[in-house]
């Protein structure tokens, strides 16, 4: 596709649910991201990965939430035993190989909106 | 903590004049600002970044000001336009995270 791909659009867990969130990002893309947008802030980085391996999972809020990227394309960010708190959009991101610090802008996706009730 | 913020939360432009975004950091070490807009329902979409050895750089309608003195940066958007209707986040970014500020949310009036 041309873009980054989430599915799905909308989630509605019941407390103590398991989800799973997916996330195809642009063909090519090494550089995935995921952040947590809370009603009316800012995007809140999650973690990081570099083709298949997460460089970075220091925004993961607790033990329950996961992320993985196997074959280094798409992701599935996983939240075990889901709580009202983790109600949110979660947002995947991705960018293109570049030279070496990851500075090149970021290609977000329209998020997936969970609702924890 | 947030290291980068918004003055104001929201702001009121009549179509057709210009608006100024702003937005503070605190990181004196900061050297990649990027601003972004978000529509409703959509993810943040990139408009312009700057680095910090510049203090001005043009896009197409937009302008990003750099002031490293006060650690101020600001959007102007010219000629405002209802598809500008949307949330403004400047984001500092560090080695590859993105720190965002909360948003500024852009309304233009007819």
């Amino acid at each position: 596709g041309a873009g980054v791909s989430q599915s799905p659009r909308y989630k509605v867990a019941k407390r103590g649910q398991d989800v799973a969130l997916r996330c195809d990002p642009i063909s090519g893309h090494v550089s995935l991201f995921w952040y947590q947008q809370a009603l009316g802030q800012g995007p809140e980085f999650l973690t990081y990965f570099q083709n298949e391996a997460q460089l970075d999972k220091s925004g993961l809020p607790s033990d329950r939430f996961f992320a993985e990227r196997p074959e280094g394309s798409v992701s599935t960010l996983k939240i075990q035993r889901t709580q009202q708190e983790d109600s949110a959009v979660y947002l995947c991101a991705s960018s293109p190989p570049g030279q070496g610090k990851v500075r090149e802008k970021l290609f977000f996706g329209s998020g997936t909106q969970l609702s924890v009730l | 903590g947030e290291s980068v913020g918004l003055h104001l939360p929201t702001l009121s432009v009549q179509e057709g004049d210009n608006s100024i975004i702003n937005c503070a950091y605190s990181n004196s070490a900061s050297d990649y600002f990027i601003w972004y807009k978000q529509e409703s329902g959509k993810g943040p979409q990139f408009i312009i970044d700057i680095r910090s050895n510049m203090d001005k750089r043009q896009g197409q309608r937009v302008t990003v000001l750099l002031n490293k003195t006060v650690k101020h940066l600001s959007l102007q958007i010219a000629a405002t336009q209802p598809g500008d209707s949307a949330v403004y986040f400047c984001a500092e970014n560090g080695n590859y995270k993105l720190s965002f500020g909360a948003g500024t949310t852009v309304t233009v009036r007819a």
